[in-house]
């Protein structure tokens, strides 16, 4: 299974954009790379996906690198119910499309 | 449709009892997904099914565990002579058959065995 390496946690403040990275050396080309976020408590929530261009929706971009080993989830504005562990997740459609989650970035918003 | 739903929200056993969850899918989802989850870490793969058949089945999946989606419908998870190991949030996510899509999660149901 691809791996995926992200920070244990960030801090940011309320109102400012946010960055979160993902290092994914050992992409293959039938990877999709997704996020999700899961606040205390729920189940994950999607947030994004993209194959190799860059993405927006409605709740985050996604900046994926040229040579696709890596990628930079943005939340433009962080509020206080962005706080959430995010998880930056290789989705091999040549695997059932399972998810395989690491242990994600614990991003904190400081009002 | 009010997405993914799971039953029941919180189940509390004994060591040694068995210990059945349910999971309802978005209507027309082909794909479902479970997912076991413990304090401070990442959900953790355990099986999947494309409508009625399970195709691929985790190393992490005991032979305690079993999972059925009789019809392609929904699914049940069953944990024999639970252990305090066993002690999770089970999750359940389900998605279109599409690879370009995304899964939809449950809110989990979260096992304490005492």
């Amino acid at each position: 299974d691809a791996k995926t390496t992200q920070p244990n946690s960030m801090e940011s403040n309320e109102e400012e954009p946010v960055h979160l990275p993902c290092n994914h050396s050992t992409i293959s080309g039938t990877d999709y790379i997704h996020w999700y976020r899961q606040l205390p408590s729920q189940g994950p929530e999607y947030v994004i996906h993209g194959l190799t261009s860059n993405v927006n929706n409605r709740m985050a971009s996604l900046a994926i690198a040229e040579d696709r080993k890596s990628s930079t989830l943005i939340l433009h504005r962080a509020t206080l119910r962005d706080a959430a562990v995010y998880y930056c997740i290789l989705r091999d459609v040549n695997q059932g499309g399972k998810l395989i989650f690491g242990q994600g970035t614990e991003l904190s918003v400081k009002p | 449709d009010t997405g993914v739903s799971q039953d029941p929200r919180h189940k509390i056993t004994k060591r040694g009892q068995n210990v059945t969850f349910r999971c309802d899918p978005i209507s027309e989802h082909n794909r479902l997904y479970w997912y076991r989850q413990t304090l401070g870490q990442g959900p953790e793969f355990l099986t999947y099914f494309q409508n009625e058949a399970q195709l691929e089945k985790s190393r992490l999946l005991s032979d305690r565990f079993s999972a059925e989606r009789p019809k392609g419908s929904f699914s049940t998870l069953e944990i024999q002579r639970t252990e305090q190991g066993d002690s999770a949030m089970y999750l359940c996510a389900s998605s279109e058959m599409s690879d370009y899509t995304e899964a939809f999660f449950g809110q989990g149901t979260r096992l304490t065995v005492v």
